[in-house]
């Protein structure tokens, strides 16, 4: 158990609808990283946040956004989706430069 | 641009035998490097990491890596690979030293180990 805890494990939605996804970091831990693996295109950056700062942008769709909170969890809005947004979405924490990461949300778009 | 290359996509050994996963990387300045495996169906999990002190690492469940620079490598290796290590392997680079600590992964490499 890696200390991030991600919600919901499991989602399922139809094209053109908008989820959030939750990720609470290990604690102490002020940074946090979203990332998407899907079968086609690995896994991939999407972005960082430290202590609520953006910190660094990696392949975000512009019809995705993140924020961190105060309390430094994080959430990752997906809108519009579609059928290719498909995939298990990880979020990881970092005390420094090692990763943590939660056990993923698999996002199904039918 | 920097870049961390795994060189292999694949790799299948037999139970028993040594396990080499390579990595490679470009880095105009002191790297940290770091190994994560992840099993099917999981998360990613650090397996090891390089952080500038000593050459070779040692890591969880047997795995070491050694980084070379000379080579520019940090090659995973286990001397005896047990059926329980079939997963997928990431190489990740962090080539800036300093605040911009952006992270560079690797495509992956899958391991399968056969009876």
């Amino acid at each position: 158990d890696s200390g991030v805890t991600q919600t919901p494990k499991h989602l399922i939605t139809a094209t053109g609808q908008r989820v959030t996804l939750r990720c609470s970091p290990r604690s102490g831990d002020l940074s946090v990283y979203w990332y998407q693996q899907s079968l086609d295109q690995g896994l991939q950056f999407l972005i960082q946040y430290y202590n609520g700062e953006e910190r660094a942008k990696g392949n975000i769709l512009e019809r995705f956004s993140a924020q961190q909170f105060p309390d430094l969890h994080s959430e990752l809005n997906l809108s519009s989706l579609e059928l290719g947004d498909s995939a298990l979405y990880f979020c990881a924490s970092s005390p420094m430069d090692e990763q943590y990461f939660g056990p993923g949300t698999r996002l199904t778009v039918t | 641009a920097q870049s961390v290359t795994q060189l292999d996509s694949h790799v299948s050994v037999s139970e028993g035998t040594p396990v080499l996963l390579r990595c490679n990387y470009s880095s105009s300045y002191s790297p940290s490097l770091f190994w994560y495996v992840q099993h099917p169906n999981k998360g990613l999990q650090l397996l090891l990491k390089y952080t500038s002190a000593a050459t070779l690492v040692k890591g969880i469940n047997g795995f070491e890596a050694e980084f070379k620079k000379s080579e520019t490598s940090f090659h995973l290796t286990k001397p005896s690979a047990h059926m329980s290590d079939a997963a997928e392997y990431f190489c990740v680079v962090i080539p800036d030293a300093g605040n911009n600590r952006k992270l560079i992964w690797g495509l992956g490499t899958s391991l399968a180990v056969n009876p």
